[in-house]
């Protein structure tokens, strides 16, 4: 069965940086774009960034294009958000989603996720 | 980006009710749009695809409707495990991905 275990969050100062892993199995990595969301608490859904199946593709909310970098490894089935000059508006619990269609980057639903991992950004 | 405005924001119903939520785009997507069913400390799960298609052992009393700006999900004969709060989503990979605001159902 597909599963999808986040890690790396953490208390963090802001300005710092944090990198998070999101590991997967159960399903082909290599053939399915990746997707990051958070959800600050309290609050609903926000969609953070995007990697196609092959890592060519790469997209992200506009509040944190160029400090977030999101990056996979197929030969080790993880996923990666390298985040840098944390805010506290960054708070949130992170999660991993698997898009539903392999080789897809036309539209993007979000069949499977991880159970998060919370990061908060604080002095 | 592509505003997804839900409503209503809220609703509070009984077991065996029939519930509504509905989600509007601030432009057309066809029919890209998802339904998300969150509970508490949970991650979400997606009930419908494509609008109108209902995801691998979602109960079929769960359905979704809609084209273009405005879309429904529809909770027929609602059951315990139904409490939860919903999300729409636009799926349109031209915009950002962006998620409504959420509709909490609450038992009445």
């Amino acid at each position: 069965q597909v599963q999808l275990v986040e890690s790396g969050g953490g208390v963090v100062q802001p300005g710092r940086s944090l990198r998070l892993s999101c590991a997967a199995s159960g399903f082909t990595f290599s053939n399915y774009g990746m997707h990051w969301v958070r959800q600050a608490p309290g609050k609903g859904l926000e969609w953070v960034a995007f990697i196609s199946y092959d890592g060519s593709n790469k997209y992200y909310t506009d509040s944190v294009k160029g400090r977030f970098t999101i990056s996979r490894d197929n030969s080790k089935n993880t996923l990666y958000l390298q985040m840098n000059s944390l805010s506290v508006e960054d708070t949130a619990l992170y999660y991993c989603a698997k898009d539903f269609a392999p080789y897809n980057t036309a539209w993007h639903y979000l069949d499977y996720w991880g159970q998060g991992t919370l990061v908060t950004v604080s002095s | 980006d592509i505003q997804m405005t839900q409503s209503p924001s809220s609703v509070s119903a009984s077991v065996g009710d029939r519930v509504t939520i509905t989600c509007r785009a601030s432009q057309g997507i066809r029919t890209w749009l998802a339904w998300y069913q969150q509970k508490p400390g949970k991650a979400p799960k997606l009930l419908i695809y494509a609008a109108s298609s209902l995801q691998s052992g979602v109960p079929s009393r769960f359905s979704g409707s809609g084209s273009g700006t405005d879309f429904t999900l529809t909770i027929n004969t609602l059951q315990p495990e139904d409490f939860a709060t919903y999300y729409c989503q636009q799926a349109n990979s031209f915009h950002p991905l962006t998620f409504g605001g959420g509709t909490k159902v609450e038992i009445k």
